[in-house]
């Protein structure tokens, strides 16, 4: 069964650092998330990727942060200048298509741990 | 402003012992529910979609319900393994697909 994969499991950096995390979404999907999660707390939306270009990002996705999908299979988050406050678990999200029938899968996630 | 809450953050069952999760949500015009499973340090696991009022969806021993204004997971009969973290989200309005997220029910089902 297909499913969605993200490098690396676990990511320790020193505050200031640029990161990148990575995500292979399923193949015959259209749609590219991120979300994060903070340890104890909700599943926050970050960003949307469609037809290569972000269809939206959240507060939290600011100038600091980028997307890209550099080739046909891979997606990625780059944190430019780590914060304490983005040690999180970061999740990709992939969907078949735009429509409202169909649902998004995750990754296993990275945990992302800032010192 | 479009939100999820769900209720209780915590329940204890006894293998067995069937009872169902609360999925509250405000949103403008629902383009869709969804239902995750999600264990400790892993990612959300699709369960159900859930699109319209007085829609069900069932998988194993789990049910999901939906009304005008919330949904219910019911889980009947559960075993050890069903404990987890069971997450609503709903699509947000707009053409992107963004997913808003409750905090979660935490269940553990005791032996």
């Amino acid at each position: 069964e297909p499913e969605v994969t993200q490098t690396p499991s676990h990511q320790v950096t020193q505050m200031g650092q640029e990161v990148i995390l990575r995500c292979v979404p399923i193949s015959n999907h259209l749609y590219f998330y991120w979300y994060r999660q903070i340890l104890g707390q909700k599943v926050e939306f970050l960003v949307s990727f469609y037809n290569n270009e972000i269809s939206e990002k959240s507060e939290i996705f600011d100038d600091q942060f980028s997307v890209e999908r550099p080739d046909g299979s891979n997606f990625t988050l780059k944190i430019r200048s780590t914060k304490l406050e983005d040690s999180a678990m970061y999740f990709c999200a992939s969907r078949r298509d735009r429509g409202e029938f169909y649902e998004q899968y995750f990754g296993p996630g990275t945990r992302l741990t800032v010192t | 402003e479009d939100q999820v809450t769900q209720s209780p953050e915590a329940l204890r069952l006894q293998e067995g012992e069937s009872s169902s999760l609360n999925c509250s949500y405000t949103v403008s015009g629902l383009r869709g529910l969804f239902w995750y499973r999600q264990d400790p340090g892993k990612g959300p696991e699709f369960l159900f979609t859930l699109y319209s009022a007085g829609e069900e969806k069932e998988k194993e021993r789990l049910k999901a319900t939906l009304t005008k204004k919330e949904s219910f997971l019911h889980i009947t009969a559960p075993k050890p393994e069903d404990s987890a973290t069971y997450l609503c989200a709903v699509q947000a309005p707009g053409n992107t697909g963004k997913l808003i997220f409750g905090q979660g029910t935490t269940l553990q089902v005791k032996p």
